[in-house]
């Protein structure tokens, strides 16, 4: 099957910088796209998502990029506090038959705060 | 306004037996999918349940098998455990036909020694 591709398994940031992580994906016919944040011992939490005639879009501290022509999803957390500490998972959706949509996701960056 | 709600929360099982895990939708909510998280790895898909029919399914062998409810809970049922099978598994609802808005349970943690 396809699957979701994060470049980095770890990324440490100062407390206050902005974060980026960066996410491949390979499946062209994927038309959405979410980042989830998952803590220890919790379920994924939805940070921002982006549908695939799309390339930007910002929430609160959050911003995801979507690069179709590449295949690359990039999500930037500004000031980055640390209850930003958590892996990061993105994900993407090909439309299946039926409505079906299951997601397939990466392997996550886990975001490591300094203080 | 209650999430995605699953049980047990941690469960220890020897190889060979049978489980089933339970999940209850968020309200609101008529699909529901199921993920299997290693440790220190992304979750992937089992399948998916809506209108109490499997509507999609991942690469997991026929050991794996589900059932929607009625009232849309479901139930993720895995027989002839193996010791690959410890794992998190996840719930996640969704309404259909939004194409957005999984939201997901805290999993329930499944050791098999």
């Amino acid at each position: 099957g396809e699957s979701v591709g994060l470049h980095l398994p770890t990324l440490s940031v100062q407390e206050g910088d902005n974060s980026i992580i960066n996410c491949a994906y390979s499946n062209s016919a994927s038309d959405y796209f979410i980042w989830y944040k998952q803590e220890s011992g919790k379920g994924p939490q939805f940070i921002i998502d982006i549908r695939s005639n799309m390339d930007k879009r910002q929430g609160q501290r959050v911003t995801v990029l979507l690069n179709k022509t590449v295949k690359h999803l990039s999500l930037q957390i500004a000031a980055t506090q640390p209850g930003d500490s958590a892996v990061y998972f993105c994900a993407d959706r090909a439309p299946g038959g039926g409505g079906a949509d299951g997601l397939t996701f990466g392997k996550g960056t886990h975001l490591i705060i300094q203080p | 306004d209650a999430g995605v709600t699953q049980s047990p929360t941690h469960l220890i099982k020897t190889r060979g037996q049978q489980v089933t895990l339970r999940c209850s939708p968020k309200s609101g909510h008529d699909t529901v999918s199921w993920y299997q998280q290693a440790l220190g790895q992304g979750p992937q898909f089992i399948f998916q349940y809506y209108e109490e029919e499997e509507r999609q399914r991942g690469n997991f062998p026929d050991r794996f098998s589900g059932h929607q409810f009625p009232n849309y809970s479901s139930e993720l049922n895995v027989n002839a455990l193996l010791l690959g099978d410890s794992a998190l598994y996840l719930c996640a609802s969704s309404l259909a036909g939004t194409g957005y808005g999984y939201t997901f349970g805290s999993g329930t943690r499944l050791t098999v020694v």
